[in-house]
């Protein structure tokens, strides 16, 4: 079947250095990867947007500089926290589809970062 | 953007009672709209859905509406039981090509026995 691998399901880094994650799709092409963060009590703030074919689209409040993304092909795609902050830790998650926008992304068991 | 509004934040029923949760949503645009279970230490999983040609959906006790007009969906859970508890959202999908979807802020459900 298919599922959305995310590696490492934990970790921890110290305050301003760097994490990177990894989301692998198994099973289907993921034409689109959307990198999702729940912050403590929170819910998902979507981070950034890539689709095949189009330049990865950033919300407000995120930047390629803080969180760069890298989708090189349909079924990976990997994301850096630069310079972590408390205000970073949550867990990532990453939600790949195979299709367009009427159907729901399957979601990996996300990367839980905390900062020390 | 979408912005996806949901309620109640927490929502607590006995066993055996119906659960309900409402969302509504600002774009008329967005036509597809899931609903996602998470259950502590877990990542979210798609429970129900339904898109914008159906008013109603029923997966076995999860019931979906979609009212249009006044841009609101719910998901009711039939006959509650203590594996329902959990934290649910609800999410709306951008329409226009950009596969964005925006998540409502979450209902957490405990189930009393």
């Amino acid at each position: 079947g298919a599922l959305v691998y995310q590696y490492p399901r934990r970790t921890i880094c110290k305050s301003g250095t760097s994490m990177r994650m990894e989301c692998q799709a198994v099973g289907f092409q993921a034409t689109s990867v959307a990198w999702y963060r729940q912050s403590p009590q929170k819910t998902f703030e979507l981070i950034a947007l890539s689709t095949v074919n189009s330049a990865i689209k950033y919300e407000q409040n995120f930047t390629q500089e803080k969180f760069p993304i890298s989708h090189p092909n349909l079924s990976f795609s990997s994301m850096t926290v630069l310079n972590a902050y408390l205000e970073d830790r949550g867990l990532y998650l990453c939600g790949a589809r195979a299709g367009g926008w009427n159907q729901a992304p399957l979601f990996g068991e996300g990367t839980r970062l905390s900062v020390l | 953007g979408e912005q996806v509004e949901q309620l109640p934040s927490i929502l607590r029923v006995q066993e055996g009672s119906s659960a309900s949760i409402n969302c509504s949503y600002e774009d008329s645009a967005s036509n597809y709209f899931p609903w996602y279970k998470q259950e502590p230490g877990e990542n979210p999983k798609l429970i129900i859905d339904i898109r914008s040609n159906m008013e109603r959906k029923q997966i076995q006790e999860l019931i979906v509406l979609l009212d249009k007009k006044a841009k609101r969906f719910s998901l009711h859970i039939t006959d509650t039981q203590p594996g329902d508890s959990a934290m649910y959202f609800c999410a709306g999908a951008a329409t226009g090509g950009n596969n964005k979807l925006t998540f409502g802020q979450g209902t957490v459900l405990s189930v009393i026995p």
